[in-house]
């Protein structure tokens, strides 16, 4: 699985939109990017994920670069729940195994 | 329907003693995995395990850890002799059959204390 890296920290204030950059510039062709948060010790939570077109839900957005060598994850409208660690994790396709392999995150901190 | 359940969600071992971690999938779920967060540090993928079948222990210990998931029942993450190194919380997620799923949903973890 490609290596992915983040910024370690990362403020925003509370009710603008959060832009979290992951460069994954190793990724290969059948690679998918996923992103979870894990708020304050609690289990891991999904958040999202695309192969190569962006993607939304109600949680968050997925933006891919057209090269697929980096990603940004939006949260439209931070909230201070919203305060957690980000990993943007990248993994092979389903069949492929299904361990996620978590680096450190960037440290999001939502201030009011 | 419920989320992953993890049971105890605290638990105090000496060391030498034996823990045992146990973890029950969302409802139709049938693949499970084990990661362990030490403190200060990342999350570590120790083990993937379907129905009776290990897939996946290439992050396991070499020695004292084994994870089962029994036909009945729930999944086990067993500590043999415990040290203070393997304090740790524990995290078990589980994630349907279905060819093409790609969320893993996490349990609130299991904290191990090792006095």
């Amino acid at each position: 699985d490609a290596k992915t890296t983040q910024p370690p920290s990362m403020d925003c204030a509370e009710g603008r939109a959060a832009n979290l950059p992951c460069n994954h510039s190793t990724i290969s062709g059948n690679e998918y990017v996923y992103w979870y948060r894990q708020i304050h010790s609690q289990g891991p939570q999904y958040i999202i994920h695309g192969l190569k077109n962006n993607e939304t839900n109600e949680m968050a957005s997925l933006i891919i670069t057209e090269d697929r060598k980096s990603s940004t994850l939006i949260l439209p409208h931070a909230t201070l729940r919203d305060t957690a660690v980000y990993y943007c994790i990248v993994r092979g396709a389903y069949n492929q195994g299904g361990k996620l392999i978590f680096g450190q995150g960037t440290e999001l901190s939502v201030k009011p | 329907n419920a989320g992953v359940m993890q049971n105890p969600r605290h638990l105090v071992r000496r060391r030498g003693q034996e823990a045992r971690l146990r973890c029950s999938p969302m409802k139709g779920h049938s693949h499970v995995y084990w990661y362990r967060q030490l403190p200060e540090e990342g999350l570590k993928f120790m083990v993937y395990l379907q129905k009776e079948n290990i897939i996946d222990e290439s992050g396991m210990p070499k020695e004292r850890f084994s994870a089962e998931f029994p036909k009945e029942g729930p999944s086990i993450l067993r500590i043999q002799q415990v040290v203070r190194g393997d304090s740790a919380a524990y995290f078990c997620a589980s994630s349907p059959p279905r060819e093409g799923s790609h969320e893993q949903y996490f349990g609130p973890g299991t904290r191990l204390t090792v006095t």
